[in-house]
């Protein structure tokens, strides 16, 4: 079993549409998610980071973390075509650890 | 302020050659990481520097992958010999904070 899972998708939404990621993890170790978004051919951008459980919003974006179930979500209001890209989940237990990635779900808003 | 550089951008050899990646990270930041990402998955982290010592190398294939990190800034990762299996993006990332993690733009390696 993977540390952390993730459907790669891809998903595909109308320009506008309340996009939902989702991810999993095993680690009861895990305090730290992350969220990064990858555009093609470019290097994973940070987007949310959260502490333990409990929401995160940030414009567009909020981040969601239950630690009782072990799942980790991103909700993107109003997406856009910008969005477009693929969506890396990340968890961390700390300290300077290894951050574990999923394998990133691709999103494509259509206009 | 600058972002992380990598160089190449990308790179094609033949099995068994060797190839070296250059990395420099944002100006202090005290910890770098490699990642290798195989097309369709999340980066895995290859070695982690904390200022020029290594923190982190288990996922590291030692008998064919090395990296160095002089004096605690710029780093280069070496493969030698490559193999089919080494294609792949190479990703460098350096942070101040553990968690937040700033991402280059990555070596794309083919590996013929």
């Amino acid at each position: 079993q993977k540390e952390v899972e993730q459907d790669p998708g891809p998903l595909s939404v109308p320009e506008g549409a309340i996009v939902s990621l989702n991810c999993t993890y095993s680690n009861s170790a895990f305090q730290y998610f992350m969220w990064y978004r990858q555009y093609s051919r470019k290097g994973p951008e940070l987007l949310m980071y959260t502490y333990s459980s409990g929401n995160k919003e940030d414009g567009r974006f909020t981040a969601q973390v239950d630690k009782s179930s072990k799942y980790i979500s991103l909700f993107i209001r109003d997406s856009q075509p910008s969005d477009s890209a693929t969506y890396l989940c990340a968890s961390d237990s700390g300290g300077y650890q290894k951050v574990t990635f999923g394998i990133g779900t691709k999103l494509q808003v259509i206009p | 302020e600058a972002g992380v550089a990598q160089s190449p951008r990308y790179k094609i050899i033949e099995k068994r050659q060797s190839v070296a990646f250059w990395c420099n990270p944002i100006s202090g930041h005290a910890t770098l990481y490699w990642y290798q990402q195989i097309l369709g998955q999340g980066p895995k982290l290859l070695i982690q520097f904390q200022n020029n010592g290594v923190v982190d190398d288990s996922q590291l294939p030692k008998d064919r992958f090395s990296a160095e990190r002089l004096k605690g800034v710029d780093s280069t990762l070496k493969i030698q010999p490559a193999k089919l299996e080494d294609s792949a993006v190479y990703l460098c990332a350096s942070s101040l904070r553990g968690n937040e993690q700033f991402f280059g733009p990555g070596t794309r390696l083919t590996v013929l």
